[in-house]
């Protein structure tokens, strides 16, 4: 069945470092991929997302591409701030039936210190 | 106010109880979900409803159940709460017609059974 693993966490790093966050899947046909945050006491947001092989989501500093050599949709981004401190899960949706379910990854928590 | 909208935030129950967890959108979707999010695990779907007439089992449906009771809510009840039903519970969203399979989630109802 369809899966999703992300690297373990928790990442401490400190502010304006560079962030990679890796997410591999496994999956049947052509998923879409997401990243999903969610910042202390709060349910999750989408980050970002990408629908087909090779597309790039982008926001707020954060990007992920679509690998599907690879199966993966690794997160990263330039320079993080203190205000990035959160969880975030990796999820993708499987394209058959277009349920919209959502399978998770564990989710890496994240913390950057000033 | 919040689109998505979970009751209560915050619940302690004894082994044994009949508990609800209710949710109310106000966006208009027609597919609602119920995910659990324990750590490590990141969130595995319970129940999911894409109309009022059409529920289905998630992954982890044992010791659950759900009532659509208008297209805006969807509550999830525990017959029979048991401790390792302590957990996050989140409530979820989706459009059908937009293709897009983005899920927008409420806050969360953080269950303790003691």
């Amino acid at each position: 069945g369809n899966s999703v693993t992300q690297m373990e966490g928790p990442v401490t790093l400190s502010e304006e470092a560079f962030l990679t966050i890796n997410c591999t899947y496994t999956a049947t046909g052509y998923p879409s991929l997401f990243w999903y945050v969610q910042y202390p006491g709060e349910g999750l947001q989408l980050l970002l997302k990408a629908t087909k092989a090779d597309d790039k989501g982008s926001n707020k500093g954060f990007e992920a591409t679509y690998r599907k050599e690879t199966t993966s949709f690794h997160l990263e981004k330039g320079s993080v701030q203190v205000s990035d401190s959160a969880v975030y899960f990796c999820a993708l949706s499987g394209r058959s039936g277009n349920t919209g379910k959502l399978i998770f990854g564990q989710g890496t928590t994240l913390q950057v210190k000033p | 106010d919040a689109d998505v909208t979970q009751t209560p935030r915050n619940r302690i129950t004894k082994t044994g109880k009949r508990i609800m967890l209710e949710c109310s959108q106000t966006k208009g979707h027609d597919r609602m979900y119920w995910y659990r999010q324990d750590p490590g695990l990141g969130l595995r779907l319970i129940y999911y409803s894409f109309d009022v007439k059409d529920i289905n089992k998630g992954e982890i449906s044992d010791g659950y159940s759900v009532s659509r009771q208008a297209q805006a809510k969807f509550s999830l009840s525990l017959e029979s709460a048991i401790p390792n039903q302590t957990a996050l519970y989140f409530c979820a969203t989706s459009d059908s017609r937009t293709g897009d399979t983005e899920a927008f989630f409420g806050q969360g109802t953080r269950l303790t059974v003691v």
